[in-house]
This record gives structure tokens, sequence and C-alpha cells, in this order.
């Protein structure tokens, strides 16, 4: 069944450690996207990617960084993690530029991280 | 640049009755798309409805239907017939068409409304 997965869906971990946050999607989408959204807030777009090789800053300045080498494979690394770091990211994709005109998007489960 | 305001941070209902979630945006364009996603607690967020803005006719998806008015900039959600299922984070959500002035389409979302349905 197509979909779209993040790992871990929980982690606690201290400050200054290096983290990676996985997503993968079986949609065949080209452009997946992370957000960033605290407790009962909105979200904030912090990075994108129109397919393999490619990756774009979103609105919201984010000290993460992603990668895409693979079509379904969409990473996000903190490399020295922090209290302010402290979120739920989620990550999307979508089939944009569809035939549809419009970008509707389909979201992962999220990883909620807590920064010690 | 394009804003979404949803003004009421947390709403309650009873089961079985109808419930309006309110939304409005800013924008000088005239070409553009609205959706409202469902984000269940900790499960993933969906889709709930699609409105294109240059339809007149309201967007209806079973129990959910919105109310469109383009010169208002206001956008609502109508859940009729609410469930306990219906209990959720919903999101108004803006974006421009495909490649309108350089936009990529991207979504900007509002704050959010937390709606619990009661038994």
């Amino acid at each position: 069944e197509a979909d779209i997965y993040q790992t871990p869906r929980y982690l606690v971990i201290g400050t200054g450690k290096k983290i990676t946050l996985e997503c993968s999607q079986t949609m065949g989408h080209d452009k997946m996207y992370w957000y960033q959204q605290d407790p009962g807030m909105e979200l904030h777009l912090i990075h994108y990617s129109y397919g393999v090789n490619s990756t774009e800053k979103g609105d919201l300045s984010s000290e993460s960084t992603v990668s895409r080498i693979r079509t379904e494979h969409f990473p996000l690394t903190l490399e020295s993690a922090r209290p302010s770091h402290t979120s739920q990211y989620l990550c999307a994709s979508s089939d944009w530029p569809s035939g549809q005109g419009y970008n509707e998007q389909f979201f992962g489960p999220g990883t909620r991280l807590t920064v010690l | 640049a394009q804003t979404v305001t949803q003004s009421q941070p947390e709403m309650s209902v009873q089961e079985a009755e109808t419930v309006t979630l309110s939304c409005t945006y800013d924008t000088s364009e005239s070409n553009y798309y609205l959706f409202w996603y469902k984000q269940p607690p900790s499960r993933q967020m969906i889709l709930v409805i699609r409105q294109e803005a240059y339809k007149q006719q309201n967007a209806t998806e079973n129990r959910f239907s919105v109310n469109f008015q383009k010169a208002a900039k206001s956008f609502s959600l109508k859940i009729s017939d609410s469930q306990l299922g219906d209990t959720a984070m919903y999101f108004c959500a803006f974006s421009y068409v495909m490649n309108y002035g350089g936009s990529q389409g991207n979504l900007i979302f509002g704050k959010g409304t937390k709606l619990s349905v009661k038994p």
C-alpha cells in the first residue's frame, strides 16, 4: 500500500548529539517536504525537494539539513541538537506539479523530538 | 504575502450535531486553492476537502462541506452529524496554482482549531 513513513516516532536525546530523522514514501511522488510544528501551533515549512539532488529551504529558517539521494527517501539531520530544536517534525510528499493543478500533500505520522 | 487566520483555537460539539470552523485568508490574487486538513491525535494529517477559487460552487465531501465567500476571503468548514472520530486539529491552508507568479504551490497553514466531539 502506498504510504509515507517516518522513524522514529518519538526521540528523546541530549544536547549536542547528532540526529537523523528518516522519511520514506512509496507514493511515487517527486516532491517532498519537511515541516516543523510546535504543539497546538501551525505547520512551518523548513525544507522541500523537487526530486533527486534537489533541496530548497522553506519559509522558516532551520539549522537542520536535508538530502535527497533517492526519490523515496528524504532524511533530515541535525548536527548538534539543542533544546530549541524540541518540536514535532512532519514529512510530506506530493505529485506536484500534476495535471490537477493543485498541490495535495500526503503526510507522515511525524517525529516528536525532545532535546534535553 | 498571503496569510491564513483561524480565529477559533478550540471548539467543542456534541455528537450528531453540526459545527462550523472559520478560516479567513489574505491575498491579492484571484487564482488559488484552499484546503482543510485534519490531524487526529497521534495520527497522520489527511486532506478533508479542497476548494478551487475560480469555482463558485462550494465543495462537499460526505458530511464535510465548505462555505467559500471569495469577496470576503472566507472559507469555513461545516461538519454535519459530528462523530467521535472527528475529534482532531483542523488546519485551513492556502496555495497558489501551479507556476503562478513563480509560485511552487507550497501550502500556507493557519494555526489550527482543536475540535472535540463529546458523546
